[in-house]
């Protein structure tokens, strides 16, 4: 069975520095796809970036990057330059690719301080 | 990417009754998923839509509670019946993205509070 897991309910972080929020996955599926979504307290949920399980590198978008460690089944987010405006919960998931369903970790609720 | 609209975008509904939630979505889609977060929890896949053939539910979800059409591949429903305050969610749908991509987008979401 597919399982997420982020171990970090909350989570601080100065303006301007950069943050790691961790997630582990187990999968027994070769081929799969790894999610990170942002939610702010207006509830929708923002894609942030995709890692697919064949990807030789991390994948990068903007201030964020994926530090993919397949061998240890982790796929840890990171900000860089944080931002006031990143205060939100942030949703870790993966899809193995052939039945398309996403699973969710239990989320890392991030605050950022001015 | 894939623009996603959501009606109503919130909702106070009495227990008993039903609310039909719509989503649409800006080009063509085979598949559309349903999801619902219930108060500080993270999300639950309810069923997947394809058009043309019945919603397929996951384990915990029928579709005597959950109705869902899809009468389009731009298009779909999720009716929430006889509704009970445990109801209370936000309620998402979701599309693949168009193209050559595995990314995964969400509506804005239908925050549902029973009464």
């Amino acid at each position: 069975a597919q399982k997420i897991t982020q171990t970090q309910p909350g989570m601080f972080v100065q303006e301007k520095e950069a943050v790691t929020l961790d997630c582990t996955y187990d999968t027994s599926d070769p081929s799969y796809g790894l999610f990170w979504y942002k939610q702010p307290s207006s509830g929708e949920m923002i894609f942030l970036i995709y890692q697919g399980s064949y990807d030789q590198q991390n994948a990068t978008e903007g201030r964020y990057s994926l530090n993919f460690q397949k061998a240890r089944k982790s796929a840890n987010l990171v900000i860089s330059a944080s931002q006031l405006g990143d205060s939100a919960m942030y949703f870790c998931a993966m899809r193995n690719n052939q039945g398309g369903k996403l699973i969710f970790g239990q989320g890392t609720e991030l605050s950022v301080k001015p | 990417s894939a623009v996603i609209s959501q009606k109503p975008s919130r909702d106070i509904c009495q227990r008993g009754t039903s609310l039909t939630i719509q989503c649409q979505v800006d080009s063509q889609v085979t598949m559309m998923f349903w999801y619902r977060q219930q108060p500080g929890q993270s999300l639950t896949l309810i069923a997947t839509a394809n058009q043309g053939s019945e919603a397929t539910y996951e384990s915990g979800f029928v579709i005597d509670k959950f109705p869902i059409s899809r009468p389009n591949l731009t298009f779909s429903t999720l009716t929430v019946s006889n509704m009970s305050p445990e109801d209370s969610s936000i309620y998402l749908c979701s599309v693949w993205g168009t193209g050559l991509t595995y990314e995964q987008y969400f509506g804005p979401g239908t925050r549902l509070t029973v009464t």
